[in-house]
């Protein structure tokens, strides 16, 4: 299984502000998700990032709120920008390897005030 | 649309209770089926996984999953849950290698000592 790390692990933001979460997978991936959780709630997909071409997003989210970058296989990065609280959320970067499975890390605890 | 249903948002058994947990989907072709676990405070982990074979699939931590194609399902079951075993769970589908998984809503498990 692939072993995921996010930085920072947790942050505490200001209202306006934007934040960059790294996300690095021990091991090269083609498909990369990111993934919101609000405490108690199911995943909720942000968007699809594979090595080579733009993010795909999903209903809801944009490129100007959430941009990611995937420079390579075993990278990709998500900007939180202009924030708000309603963005306080777990996020989440979870790599499908080529057997179809997707593993997930810790996340990234991210606050809002 | 593709939806996942998990009809049990809370569940709240004895230790030694057997254990089943509903997850349907909608979808009427080939389907990739999948469980993940997240313990308190922990991370989502996949417990088990279906991708053709055997519809009764085995997992980690005496859990299993049996597919059945005519009902659209895929419940999860063990005969003798545990403490331990307090956590929510996530059923998860997806339609081909390329597509995003469509997740449900979680079940909440409680198991009383």
């Amino acid at each position: 299984s692939a072993v995921i790390s996010q930085k920072p692990s947790r942050d505490i933001c200001q209202r306006g502000t934007s934040l960059t979460i790294q996300c690095q997978v021990d091991s090269q991936v083609t498909m990369m998700f990111w993934y919101r959780q609000q405490p108690g709630q199911s995943l909720t997909l942000i968007a699809t990032a594979n090595q080579g071409s733009e993010a795909t997003y999903e209903s809801g989210f944009v490129i100007d709120k959430f941009p990611i970058s995937r420079p390579n296989l075993t990278f990709s990065t998500l900007t939180v920008s202009n924030m708000s609280p309603e963005d306080s959320s777990i996020y989440l970067c979870s790599p499908r390897d080529r057997h179809n499975e997707q593993f997930f890390g810790p996340g990234t605890r991210l606050t809002v005030l | 649309a593709q939806s996942v249903s998990q009809h049990n948002h809370h569940v709240i058994l004895s230790e030694a209770a057997s254990l089943e947990l509903g997850c349907n989907y909608s979808y009427g072709g080939t389907v990739n089926l999948f469980w993940y676990v997240q313990y308190p405070g922990q991370h989502l982990q996949l417990l088990l996984k279906y991708f053709s074979g055997d519809p009764l699939v085995k997992g980690i931590k005496g859990f299993e999953a049996e597919f059945i194609k005519s009902k659209f399902s895929f419940n999860l079951r063990k005969p003798s849950v545990q403490w331990s075993d307090t956590a929510e769970y996530f059923c998860a589908v997806n339609v081909n290698s390329n597509y995003q998984l469509i997740w449900g809503a979680g079940t909440k498990l409680i198991i009383k000592p």
